[in-house]
């Protein structure tokens, strides 16, 4: 069955650290490949997404994510966080199946900035 | 441009009653799915919904319906709830035709309690 699995549920970072979430996914055709975040009391927001090209990838707020085929993984990475990037963090995979676009999110992870 | 909207924000029902939310789609979205996501999990997918017909279904019982109109909005239905079905329902909305890449835009979400 397709599925993304994210491996950190919790992280805890002090302000300045880098950071990097892993994912992977699990699914054998072509997928179109997603981090979305969700800041406390907000919606879902689209971070970053990767369908073709460049396998590094630039989103906002300077995060970034490569995507490693051969591993099947999509990292999301920042080098430096701030206290705002106390959120948690989806990464998410669709692909067109029956006429439209399926997706799966991972479990996320829950991230926390110490200022 | 008026991004997905979803009603009401918050709602509490008893076991056994039925519920209907709803969500209008972003302006020139045509696909709408929707979304579980219970407390310290990531969006499960319920259904989706493309010109008016229900094109992908994820691993959740009949209790659970929809239905897309003309205009794109859609709304999901849950009878004889459960007290599991406690969680915040999110919807999305898209475009469905291949070519693109499916990018989905949340709502704010329904958060339904019950009791």
């Amino acid at each position: 069955a397709q599925s993304v699995s994210q491996h950190n549920h919790h992280v805890i970072l002090s302000e300045a650290a880098s950071l990097e979430l892993g994912c992977n996914y699990s699914y054998g055709g072509t997928v179109n490949l997603f981090w979305y975040v969700q800041y406390p009391g907000q919606h879902l927001q689209l971070l970053l997404k990767y369908f073709s090209g460049d396998p590094l990838v630039k989103g906002i707020k300077g995060f970034e994510a490569e995507f490693i085929k051969s591993k099947f993984s999509f990292n999301l990475r920042k080098p430096s966080v701030q206290w705002s990037d106390t959120a948690e963090y989806f990464c998410a995979v669709n692909h067109f199946t029956s006429g439209t676009y399926k997706y799966i999110f991972g479990t996320g992870t829950r991230l926390k900035v110490l200022a | 441009d008026a991004g997905v909207t979803q009603s009401p924000t918050h709602l509490i029902k008893t076991r056994g009653q039925q519920v209907t939310l709803r969500c209008s789609p972003k302006s020139g979205h045509d696909t709408v799915s929707w979304y579980q996501q219970a407390l310290g999990q990531g969006p499960q997918f319920i259904f989706q919904y493309y010109e008016e017909e229900e094109r992908q279904r994820g691993n959740f019982p009949d209790r659970f319906s929809g239905h897309q109109f003309p205009n794109y909005s859609s709304e999901l239905n849950v009878n004889a709830l459960l007290l599991g079905d406690s969680a915040l329902y999110l919807c999305a909305s898209s475009l469905g035709q291949q070519g693109g890449i499916g990018e989905a835009f949340f709502g704010q979400g329904t958060r339904l309690t019950v009791v």
